[in-house]
């Protein structure tokens, strides 16, 4: 089955520096891409839509200054959170569709990035 | 827009009990409807899914069945484990360009032995 590989698992930064995250389709080539963010017990909310080769879309709210979404390739995709401070704090999920598949398996998630901002 | 509204948590149950937990949507056009259970700490993993009315997904002894007429689509086991407890998200995409799915907020499952 379709698998999307996401790094670091947890991340522990200093206020002020910037944190990459990864998201990679393994197995499938990802044209479309999504970012959340979960705070504790509750749902996902969605942070933005990349498509490769072109730039994200970022939902309401979202400052996409902040949040840098870049998605290269058909199977990469980096989410980096720009002078992070303790309220960026959060758990980060990636997933991965490509067009036609949405209802063969859905949407493939990554295992999540825990981010704690010190 | 569309919305899915899932019953709220947490659901607490004895392991071999019966489960349900409620799923209701609203949206345009015949959507794909899923399930997507996250373990502790995790990534969301799909549970089962269904694409048109009528159609009952299944997996792992849990089954929902798309019904359009009520707009639901209720997850059900007949018989719970422990390693069942997980939080669990109803989900519906519209079909539309965007392919973003809608979820609801969750209902966090903890079954005891």
């Amino acid at each position: 089955g379709a698998v999307v590989s996401q790094h670091p698992s947890w991340v522990i930064c200093k206020s002020g520096t910037s944190v990459k995250i990864e998201c990679r389709s393994l197995d499938f080539q990802a044209t479309t891409m999504f970012w959340y963010r979960q705070f504790p017990k509750q749902s996902l909310m969605l942070m933005a839509t990349s498509n490769e080769g072109s730039k994200a879309t970022y939902e309401q709210g979202v400052e996409k200054d902040k949040f840098l979404i870049n998605h290269a390739s058909l199977t990469l995709s980096t989410l980096t959170v720009t002078s992070a401070h303790p309220e960026d704090s959060s758990f980060y999920i990636c997933s991965a569709t490509t067009p036609g598949q949405e209802s063969n398996y859905g949407y493939t998630f990554g295992s999540g990035t825990r981010l704690t901002v010190v | 827009g569309n919305s899915v509204t899932q019953m709220e948590g947490p659901v607490t149950l004895s392991e071999e009990a019966f489960l349900t937990i409620n799923c209701t949507y609203t949206a345009t056009g015949y959507p794909s409807l899923f399930w997507y259970v996250q373990y502790p700490g995790e990534g969301l993993q799909l549970l089962l899914k269904a694409t048109k009315a009528d159609d009952k997904g299944s997996n792992k002894g849990f089954e929902a069945t798309y019904r359009k007429e009520t707009t639901s689509f209720h997850l059900e086991k007949g018989s719970v484990q422990v390693s069942d407890s997980a939080v669990y998200f109803c989900a519906l995409w519209d079909g539309g360009s965007n392919y973003k799915l809608t979820f609801g907020k969750g209902t966090l499952l903890t079954v005891n032995p």
